[in-house]
């Protein structure tokens, strides 16, 4: 049972373009929703987070946006660059609990 | 110090073999974390510790045994491993949720672990 949806395996994005990553989940009990980036044979590195109380945050070229009714989110660079390229993970958790749920991932690929 | 190190880098173990990896913070985090990743998989939680206790086992295999000595400190034991447990082995520490922050967790660079 996948709580936690990335359903485009890769992307490709010109330099300088807009980059949209989508996530999907299932429970409604996940109350937080954070997107990580992996370079190979690297650990995750956190990029930007929301909690539920809120539909948009924004950090420099990274933009979340949460759709609770829809139960999807989606990550936005602007504009793309070559060293984004990376695999990115969606993932979320729950209002008690330590548990992060990921998403199987995304490999975006920014082309110069 | 927003770091989490693991040590070692890399290690080659055969199946009889005893050995452990190590993770370290000093962000003052009391919740640290295992998690095992395959290639082209997502990170597959293995253990969870909150203020030094063991909260979490994914139903994890006996030969894989964590230890958190303190609160900056966290280890995991390895002994009589087989061929399909080599992946990359990641530590995480976080806020605790029972804190009421929202816990992002900081991720090491992992071990990367061969099983002969």
């Amino acid at each position: 049972d996948q709580q936690v949806k990335q359903n485009s395996p890769s992307l490709s994005v010109q330099e300088g373009r807009i980059s949209i990553l989508n996530c999907d989940y299932t429970n409604s009990m996940f109350d937080y929703f954070l997107w990580y980036k992996k370079y190979p044979a690297e650990g995750p590195t956190f990029l930007i987070s929301i909690s539920s109380i809120k539909d948009k945050n924004e950090d420099g070229r990274f933009t979340v946006f949460l759709n609770k009714s829809a139960k999807h989110l989606s990550l936005h660079i602007v504009p793309s660059q070559p060293g984004d390229s990376a695999v990115y993970f969606c993932a979320a958790s729950g209002r008690y609990g330590n548990k992060l749920v990921f998403g199987a991932g995304t490999i975006l690929r920014v082309k110069s | 110090d927003t770091e989490v190190t693991q040590t070692p880098k890399h290690l080659v173990m055969g199946m009889t073999n005893k050995k452990s990896l190590k993770c370290e913070q000093h962000m003052g985090h009391r919740a640290m974390y295992w998690y095992k990743q395959k290639a082209k998989k997502p990170p597959e939680l293995m253990f969870v510790y909150s203020y030094e206790k063991l909260s979490i086992n994914e139903s994890v295999p006996s030969r894989f045994s964590p230890e958190c000595p303190n609160s900056s400190l966290l280890n995991l034991h390895l002994h009589a491993l087989q061929p399909e447990d080599s992946a990359l082995y990641l530590c995480a520490s976080s806020q605790d949720r029972a804190s009421g922050t929202y816990n992002e967790q900081f991720f090491g660079p992992g071990t990367r672990l061969t099983v002969l």
